[in-house]
């Protein structure tokens, strides 16, 4: 089986960075993907790391270290628009039984 | 709006009814997953398809959930007796290859049970 855990809440000011930390229990591994959900929508993809380091895309990055089985996503120069629930989500079995955390809820305050 | 359309995107039902909800994956799409979504919980996985075969389902899912993908391409989704637990957004989503990290989610069907 998988599980994993983030923080529920994390709060921040516009142009802040923050880390939204991710750590992981799976019986296999595929890859530690992030979402984003913003009230009433679908979550979207954002990021995926498959190997240890560092994954930068724009104001974004992932993070992952596969021996202590964690993983971060970082959101620089944030802005109003990024107050999201952000998910981790591990792939096993080639990504088949995708399991999603329980979701961190940002907050960026003006 | 990602190319992955769900119908429909509302649905309100009394205990014990059956609905059925419909997906369609974006075209090349070859996996199409489903999830339910309650209200401050991330995304439950129900069941993926690869093509027409359905490849894994959940064990949470009782035997009342049932879902297809004639033809490797709409899916849809049967709840039989519907129960005021099953409330939930269903969610779709599609991907490409062995290495379908990156998800495109549908809008979702918000079903509530009365």
């Amino acid at each position: 089986g998988q599980s994993l855990e983030q923080p529920s809440e994390v709060t921040a000011v516009e142009g802040a960075i923050v880390q939204i930390n991710c750590t992981y229990q799976t019986s296999g591994f595929y890859g530690l993907s992030w979402y984003q959900q913003h009230d009433g929508g679908a979550p979207t993809f954002l990021s995926y790391n498959a190997l240890d380091g560092l994954e930068e895309t724009g104001r974004f990055s992932s993070f992952l270290s596969r021996s202590d089985s964690y993983g971060y996503l970082l959101l620089q120069e944030l802005q109003m628009k990024d107050s999201a629930s952000y998910f981790c989500a591990v792939g096993d079995n080639y990504g088949q039984n995708f399991v999603f955390g329980p979701g961190t809820r940002l907050s960026v305050l003006p | 709006d990602t190319g992955v359309s769900q119908d429909p995107r509302h649905k309100i039902t009394k205990r014990g009814q059956n609905v059925t909800f419909r997906c369609d994956p974006i075209s090349e799409h070859n996996r199409l997953y489903w999830y339910r979504q309650t209200l401050g919980q991330g995304p439950e996985f129900l069941t993926y398809f690869q093509n027409e075969a359905q490849l894994e389902k959940s064990r949470l899912l009782s035997d009342r959930f049932s879902a297809e993908r004639p033809k490797g391409s709409f899916s849809t989704l049967e709840i039989q007796r519907t129960e005021q637990g099953d409330s939930a957004m269903y969610l779709c989503a599609s991907s490409w290859g062995t290495s379908d990290n990156e998800k495109y989610f549908g809008p979702g069907t918000r079903l509530t049970v009365t």
